[in-house]
């Protein structure tokens, strides 16, 4: 059976602060591991990773795949408040039934305190 | 980005009766939709894969005639609680991948259901 597992399970933190969200899996046919923020309504799509060791950017979040490790890191820099989330972790299955089903992490409640 | 929708955003209903969610992608065709549900402070849970033109695929413990799943067009997945009870309340969502595109695999998600059975 497919596994994500997120931690830490939520982090406080203040404005200006950086974070790092992890995110480890146990998955057969891996295809790719996205990483999603959502807030009061359904996730919105942060990254998607498919090779190991290439950072992804987005302002002031990025994110790395470790496929020999089986783990992706999240990292928020100088977070503002409007970071407060909770961040899904996500793997996505490849061929046959797997395709595209995406097993999700518990997530991480991040809470940025002004 | 490709937009996914779903309606109603919100319904309250009686214990026993029947609601039908919809969710449709609205740039794009999606052969395959995937519907989830979320307790509060949990995660996602799929329930089922909605296939176009076929029978729905559903996760172990979802009980296929209580969630009726029909894939009615290339745009279009109906998810039906069938005599809903108080535990079926949840945060219902849909999600399509946009395979073939450039982002292969990249999902999509539909801004979600909330149900709550009285």
């Amino acid at each position: 059976e497919d596994k994500v597992v997120q931690s830490p399970l939520s982090l406080v933190v203040h404005e200006g602060d950086t974070v790092t969200l992890n995110c480890s899996y146990e998955v057969t046919n891996f295809r790719s591991l996205l990483w999603y923020k959502q807030e009061k309504k359904a996730p919105t799509f942060l990254f998607m990773l498919t090779s190991s060791g290439i950072e992804k950017k987005s302002g002031r979040l990025s994110s790395i795949l470790d496929k020999k490790e089986l783990f992706s890191i999240l990292n928020i820099t100088a977070t503002q408040t409007g970071d407060s989330a909770v961040y899904l972790c996500a793997v996505a299955g490849a061929g046959g039934t797997s395709y595209g089903k995406l097993t999700f992490g518990q997530g991480t409640i991040l809470t940025v305190h002004p | 980005g490709a937009v996914v929708s779903q309606h109603p955003s919100r319904v309250i209903c009686k214990s026993g009766t029947s609601v039908k969610i919809e969710c449709r992608s609205l740039d794009f065709q999606a052969t395959t939709m995937f519907w989830y549900r979320q307790f509060p402070k949990k995660s996602l849970m799929l329930m089922a894969t909605s296939n176009e033109g076929s029978k729905a695929t559903y996760e172990q413990g979802v009980e296929k005639d209580k969630f009726l799943i029909n894939h009615a067009s290339l745009t279009l997945s109906t998810l039906t609680v069938t005599s809903a009870h108080p535990e079926d309340s949840s945060f219902y969502i849909c999600s399509a991948p946009t395979s073939g595109r450039v982002r292969y695999n990249e999902q999509f998600f539909g801004p979600g259901t909330r149900l709550t059975v009285l």
